[in-house]
């Protein structure tokens, strides 16, 4: 079982819809979760971070569930320039962990 | 220009022709690590250092090595490429592994 899992995708969407992707973990000692976006085979560049209370950033909601161990990252409004790769990250000591991500289409 | 550069950034080698992989940031970042990406398997750290002459190993270290001698350049080495090595290959820097990781371009290396 791979250490953190996410649904492959691709959730094609049209423009203004809701999205929500999860992601599990195994590892209940992960100490920090994130959410990179990726670009076409591009760097990954970090969305935001997963607090335990759960964080907004605009049309962006991250929420953790250490009992089920899933984190989960809501999209609002969804536009065309939303689509992109999106990477589940776990920290367990030093190390991150990536999820092989979910691919995101916004269609107009 | 705060960045992460990586060279080269495409390589088609050969089988068991040594080869390095130069990564160096300019935000005097203490956390330096590697990964690979590879279709359906996502970003895999291969090795990642806590600061110099601090390197250790992540999930997929076999065949590669790294070394930190100076904060800013942590370069990847093949010492005997071989072709699973092939793969899209990132490096990534942050004042700590809790912290904004920034990456590099990528490298996409080819092992014939």
């Amino acid at each position: 079982r791979k250490e953190v899992e996410q649904d492959p995708g691709p959730f094609n969407v049209p423009e203004g819809a809701t999205v929500a992707f999860n992601c599990t973990y195994s590892n209940s000692a992960s100490q920090s979760f994130f959410w990179y976006r990726q670009d076409c085979r591009k760097e990954p560049k970090l969305l935001m971070s997963v607090y335990s209370s759960g964080n907004e950033d605009g049309r962006f909601t991250a929420q953790l569930n250490r009992a089920s161990q899933y984190i989960s990252l809501l999209i609002r409004d969804s536009k065309l320039s939303d689509s992109a790769t999106y990477l589940c990250v776990a920290l367990y000591g030093n190390k991150l962990v990536f999820g092989a991500g979910t691919i995101l289409r916004v269609k107009s | 220009e705060a960045q992460v550069t990586q060279n080269p950034r495409y390589l088609i080698t050969v089988t068991g022709k040594k080869l390095t992989v130069t990564c160096s940031q300019n935000m005097n970042h203490e956390y330096m690590s590697w990964y690979r990406q590879d279709p359906g398997l996502g970003l895999r750290q291969i090795y990642y250092s806590m600061n110099v002459e601090v390197t250790d190993k992540g999930d997929v270290p076999e065949g590669y090595k790294v070394s930190r001698k100076e904060k800013r350049n942590f370069p990847l080495i093949l010492e005997s490429p071989s072709p699973n090595q092939t793969s899209l290959y990132f490096c990534a820097s942050s004042s700590g592994a809790y912290n904004e990781q920034f990456f590099g371009p990528g490298t996409r290396l080819t092992v014939l």
